[in-house]
């Protein structure tokens, strides 16, 4: 069965510093993968997404993230947080339709709570 | 753009009472979804519908019943709640199917049940 592991409940960082959020996935074929953000009381909101090519994206509010194969990895990264990144980040998975992927939509993980100290 | 509209935002049930949580869309997506939320435990999807008339269980199903009579709207009926239903909701659409498209979310219903 699919699985998607965020190992970091909680992450605090300086403002200013930068970010790195670990997120890996457990599937039988490259899925889709996606970074969602939610802020306090609200919904998620996609941040970026990878479904091929150039293993580095870029998203909104100046995110990255690597596709990494070989370690099953995708992994959100931002040089310089500011003090409104505080939020909770989730990573979600999808298999394609030619994977075998159906209509039941994304998996989740169970998402990394972004602290930022002043 | 209103995009995703769930309502309510809040509510508080007692036990053995039914409600439904109301979500539509105006974004002519044929994919919609319901997930629950509880803390540390991330998203669990409770049902699908890939269009109208058509719907699907997902993860967690169980109290929950869903209907799909037009393409913007994908109502959650809880019968007999219980506190183990005590969540947030959030309803989700899509253009395309679900791993190829991206999700727009609403901003979630939070509800009580004591």
């Amino acid at each position: 069965a699919q699985s998607v592991t965020q190992p970091d409940i909680h992450i605090t960082v300086s403002e200013g510093a930068s970010l790195e959020l670990r997120c890996n996935y457990s599937y039988g074929a490259t899925p889709y993968l996606f970074w969602y953000v939610q802020s306090p009381g609200q919904g998620l909101q996609l941040l970026l997404k990878y479904f091929s090519g150039d293993t580095l994206v870029q998203g909104i509010k100046g995110f990255e993230a690597e596709f990494k194969r070989s370690q099953s990895s995708f992994n959100l990264r931002k040089p310089s947080v500011h003090w409104s990144d505080a939020a909770e980040y989730f990573c979600a998975v999808g298999l394609p339709m030619y994977s075998g992927g159906g209509a039941d939509g994304l998996t989740f993980g169970k998402g990394t709570h972004l602290i930022i100290q002043p | 753009n209103a995009g995703v509209t769930q309502t309510p935002k809040f509510r508080i049930l007692k036990i053995g009472q039914s409600m439904t949580l109301q979500c539509t869309q105006d974004m002519n997506h044929n994919y919609m979804y319901w997930y629950r939320q509880d803390p540390g435990m991330g998203l669990k999807l409770i049902y699908y519908s890939v269009g109208a008339g058509i719907t699907d269980k997902g993860e967690v199903p169980n109290g929950y019943n869903v209907s799909r009579s037009t393409t913007e709207d994908f109502p959650l009926r809880l019968e007999l709640a219980a506190p183990s239903q005590t969540s947030v909701y959030f309803c989700a659409s899509s253009k395309q199917q679900g791993a190829g498209g991206e999700l727009f979310f609403g901003e979630g219903s939070r509800l009580t049940v004591l």
